[in-house]
């Protein structure tokens, strides 16, 4: 089974912090995408990355992925409110299926 | 107009009884897949059908039993009700089996 490790998995910071969450796995992943999961809604992806090495921004958030595809983070510059959620990585693996990390649930204080 | 819908989100019921769950996705998407996400929020494959097939059945216990009546459909079907089934079931589609997922808002079931 391959596994992805997010960290950490719980995070509570005021608005206007920076912050990076790491999703780490041994497995080579062909690509690796990251989703947001508001309170009472399904995940929303946000960014895939493909390429080793590959960076992403969207908006105050910037994605990237390991040289060798087994790991990725996710920092997000002066964060605010409308950020809480949870943040879900999930790697393209052989056999048909996205496999996701534990998640990282994130709450922003005002 | 909602890409990928399921019913109910809400679902309280007893020990022992049957329920299902419906899933219905208008992306015109050829895979499908129901979730589990417990308590501690990590969200695991069930089942992934691809064009009304079973692709993928992970170690779930046989009274969950997917339906697929055609592509635009997944629905779940649980017998025999168990406390720990208690979880947020979500579907999701994709244009190929390793794509972009399209989630719907989970139905949320609790098992009394």
């Amino acid at each position: 089974t391959q596994l992805l490790e997010q960290s950490p998995q719980f995070l509570s910071i005021q608005e206007g912090e920076n912050l990076t969450v790491y999703c780490n796995s041994s497995s080579v992943f062909s690509s690796l995408q990251w989703y947001r999961q508001e309170p009472g809604e399904g995940p929303v992806l946000l960014v895939t990355v493909v390429t080793g090495g590959e960076v992403k921004k969207l908006k105050r958030l910037t994605f990237q992925f390991g040289d060798a595809r087994k790991d990725s983070s996710l920092h997000i510059t002066a964060d605010k409110k409308d950020n809480t959620g949870i943040y879900l990585c999930a790697g393209d693996t052989s056999g048909s299926r996205l496999t996701f990390g534990e998640g990282t649930q994130l709450t922003v204080n005002p | 107009d909602t890409a990928v819908s399921q019913t109910p989100k809400y679902l309280v019921t007893q020990m022992g009884n049957d329920k299902s769950i419906k899933c219905e996705q208008n992306l015109g998407h050829d895979t499908m897949y129901w979730y589990k996400q417990d308590s501690k929020k990590f969200l695991k494959i069930m089942f992934s059908y691809n064009n009304k097939e079973l692709i993928i059945n992970e170690t779930v216990p046989n009274r969950f039993s997917p339906k697929s009546p055609d592509k635009a459909h997944l629905n779940l079907h649980i017998n025999s009700l168990e406390l720990g089934d208690s979880a947020v079931y979500f579907c999701a589609s994709s244009q190929v089996s390793r794509g972009e997922a399209f989630f719907g808002q989970g139905t949320r079931l609790t098992v009394v």
